[in-house]
């Protein structure tokens, strides 16, 4: 069974709207991270936050950690159409140098 | 820059044929990756190494053999190539801690005919 798994399969909104994708996990971990994987292209990582970390940003992104529920939250505000991506979540099990990958999120945005 | 290179980038082969799935890294990273891609199952692990001369199983590993014959390059080998094999096929390279990030490279497009 997955490790982590983001929440929904995909997500539509128009430019300039926000979104939140979700994401839970099962084990103990090192660190979450965010991957978007555009069109025709590799997985590139957004954001690492680390366990003892509750929230971390980057730019428009920001993401959440809460260990406690086992989940984390990628927000993203002022969409544009070149967000437009499948959005993993990733995590390690404490120590290990493996990550397990969710199946991700199709996140849409409409001009 | 960190950088991951894969070739080929597109791939047909025949059921029973050999395949090899070369990738090349220059951000001297000691762990290397290689996974699948298939709609609804994310990215699956299939081999990974801890550096030259290592190789070791991953999540899916079986039909599939790796190399790791330098620092740099590590290569995903199907020896009896089948059709349950067509997938897009992802390699990346990582620091050797816990959770560390992972770079990837643009993929190779596998069909097996």
């Amino acid at each position: 069974s997955q490790l982590a798994e983001e929440n929904s399969w995909a997500l539509s909104v128009h430019e300039g709207e926000s979104v939140t994708v979700n994401c839970s996990y099962k084990t103990s971990i090192t660190a979450l991270q965010w991957y978007r994987q555009k069109s025709g292209k590799g997985p590139a990582q957004l954001i690492l936050i680390r366990s003892n970390e509750r929230e971390k940003r980057n730019g428009r992104l920001r993401a959440t950690l809460d260990t406690s529920s086992q989940s984390s939250s990628l927000s993203i505000t002022a969409t544009r159409c070149e967000d437009t991506a499948v959005y993993f979540c990733a995590t390690d099990e404490s120590g290990s140098w493996q990550l397990i990958f969710g199946s991700g999120t199709q996140l849409t945005v409409m001009p | 820059e960190a950088a991951v290179t894969q070739s080929p980038r597109n791939k047909v082969a025949v059921t029973g044929g050999k395949v090899t799935l070369s990738c090349n890294q220059t951000n001297n990273h000691n762990n290397m990756y290689w996974y699948r891609q298939d709609t609804g199952h994310g990215l699956r692990l299939i081999h990974y190494s801890y550096g030259a001369g290592s190789t070791e199983k991953g999540d899916i590993p079986d039909g599939y053999k790796a190399s790791r014959p330098s620092q740099e390059n590590f290569s995903l080998i199907l020896e009896l190539a089948t059709p349950s094999q067509t997938s897009v096929y992802f390699c990346a390279s990582g620091d050797d801690w816990g959770g560390a990030e992972q770079y990837f490279g643009p993929g190779t497009r596998l069909t097996v005919l």
